[in-house]
């Protein structure tokens, strides 16, 4: 089992890029999570699904879109970046039911 | 809304020393309570939870007891080493919470010095 694997591990993009954060899990987890963290911050939720075809807001959407069209992958897609989207960003899931969360490595954003 | 309130860092023992990391919370009823560890360059680890009041999580040498009274889930370790320097995340999980998501503390970084 690979877990969750997230790609690229590192990106720099312009002002207005748009990009997507790749994120797979292996282990057949019916929740998935996008978080980012900010320097010296505690982890904020983007987004979240507790299926596929089911996604939900979470407390910063704003800047941010989701999909979950099967039940390993969980992309996030970033529009319009700006630099407030810098951040180091990672993705979670858990079995329906358990409260455990297992993470990925992160991507590492920065937005010049 | 909830949150969760983390001892600032970073936190510098010399190997072998006792360790506390502080955490409380705000939270309606009964949340379930974690510690994530972070390494460097890698995501997070569950570190240990509990589930209720009174209930003590362990794991690697680590406890946290969950005390109600004092909305409280305060990270020791009895002998620290160089291998757990980290950063270290409190958070809840709100009872009844279908999505099982989590409302993560600041982190606190811990450096072990041998």
């Amino acid at each position: 089992n690979a877990g969750v694997t997230q790609t690229p591990k590192f990106r720099i993009l312009k002002i207005g890029q748009s990009m997507t954060l790749q994120c797979t899990q292996d282990m057949n987890h019916n929740y998935m999570y996008w978080y980012r963290q900010d320097p010296g911050m505690g982890l904020k939720l983007i987004y979240y699904s507790v299926g596929a075809g089911i996604t939900d807001k979470g407390e910063v959407p704003n800047g941010y879109n989701v999909s979950r069209s099967t039940t390993e992958d969980f992309p996030l897609r970033l529009e319009l970046a700006a630099p407030s989207q810098t951040s180091v960003y990672f993705c979670a899931s858990s079995y329906a039911g358990l409260d455990t969360q297992y993470f990925g490595p992160g991507t590492r954003l920065t937005v010049l | 809304g909830d949150s969760v309130t983390q001892m600032e860092g970073p936190v510098t023992l010399s190997e072998e020393a006792f360790l506390t990391i502080n955490c409380t919370y705000t939270a309606t009823g009964y949340p379930s309570l974690f510690w994530y560890v972070q390494y460097p360059g890698e995501g997070l680890q569950l570190l240990l939870k509990a589930t209720k009041a009174d209930d003590k999580g362990s794991n690697k040498g680590f406890e946290a007891t969950y005390r109600k009274e004092t909305t409280s889930f305060h990270l020791e370790k009895g002998s620290v080493q160089v291998s757990d320097s980290a950063v270290y995340f409190c958070a809840l999980s709100p009872l009844g919470n279908a999505g099982n998501m989590l409302t993560f503390g600041g982190g606190t970084r811990l450096m072990v010095k041998p």
